[in-house]
């Protein structure tokens, strides 16, 4: 495709359950970024991948949260046990490489999660 | 610590009228400074950018910023507004030198009126 795609759009769970969010980079970007955005909030940032690399995971705010990009293209968030707090949208982001002249990201639409 | 401050929440404003939307930012490095905006239920989009080089940075649908250094501030500007403009407007800062990762702002939500 020629976005950031992210699936599903919409999630629901119960407090306690585990979930899985997903984001298909642009084709070829290596750097790949997960964020939060709160209701009213800007986005913050969660984690940071380089290629199949995860260099910098200090914003996950707990270690229920946990992100994968085995094959350096498709990464997943998972949050497990969630609790309302987690209730947010999560946006992923690519660029072509941290180089900055590189680093323009494009954004995905967002999973917006609802912990019940 | 960079921080990013967007000190108007809302910002209402009449078709074809000019708007500036404020932003500063605090940081002891060099920073590359970006606006996005976000309709409802989209994901964000980039406005504009500065990098380095001139101050004054054209994007698209006709907005543009400023960069000053001295006042720590990139604010968003558009001469004419459309209803069209009506959206939520995010200033974020990256760090030079870093992985890249943004630090946003809380967003200004822009209205336009008929």
């Amino acid at each position: 495709g020629a976005g950031v795609s992210q699936s599903p759009r919409y999630k629901v769970a119960k407090r306690g359950q585990d979930v899985a969010l997903r984001c298909d980079p642009i084709s070829g970007h290596v750097s790949l970024f997960w964020y939060q955005q709160a209701l009213g909030q800007g986005p913050e940032f969660l984690t940071y991948f380089q290629n199949e690399a995860q260099l910098d995971k200090s914003g996950l705010p707990s270690d229920r949260f946990f992100a994968e990009r085995p094959e350096g293209s498709v990464s997943t968030l998972k949050i497990q046990r969630t609790q309302q707090e987690d209730s947010a949208v999560y946006l992923c982001a690519s660029s072509l490489g941290p180089a900055i002249a590189k680093n323009i990201q494009y954004f995905g639409a967002g999973t917006r999660l609802s912990v019940l | 610590a960079q921080s990013v401050t967007q000190l108007d929440s809302q910002v209402p404003v009449f078709e074809e009228a000019p708007v500036e939307l404020r932003c500063n930012y605090s940081s002891s490095v060099s920073v590359y400074l970006f606006w996005y905006v976000q309709y409802p239920n989209q994901g964000l989009q980039l406005l504009l950018k500065y990098l380095s080089g001139s101050t004054l940075v054209k994007g698209i649908n006709g907005f543009e910023a400023e960069f000053n250094k001295s006042q720590t501030s990139f604010h968003l500007r558009k001469p004419s507004v459309h209803i069209s403009d009506t959206a939520e407007y995010f200033c974020a800062v990256s760090e030079g030198g870093s992985q890249g990762n943004l630090i946003f702002g809380k967003g200004t939500k822009l209205s336009v009126k008929p």
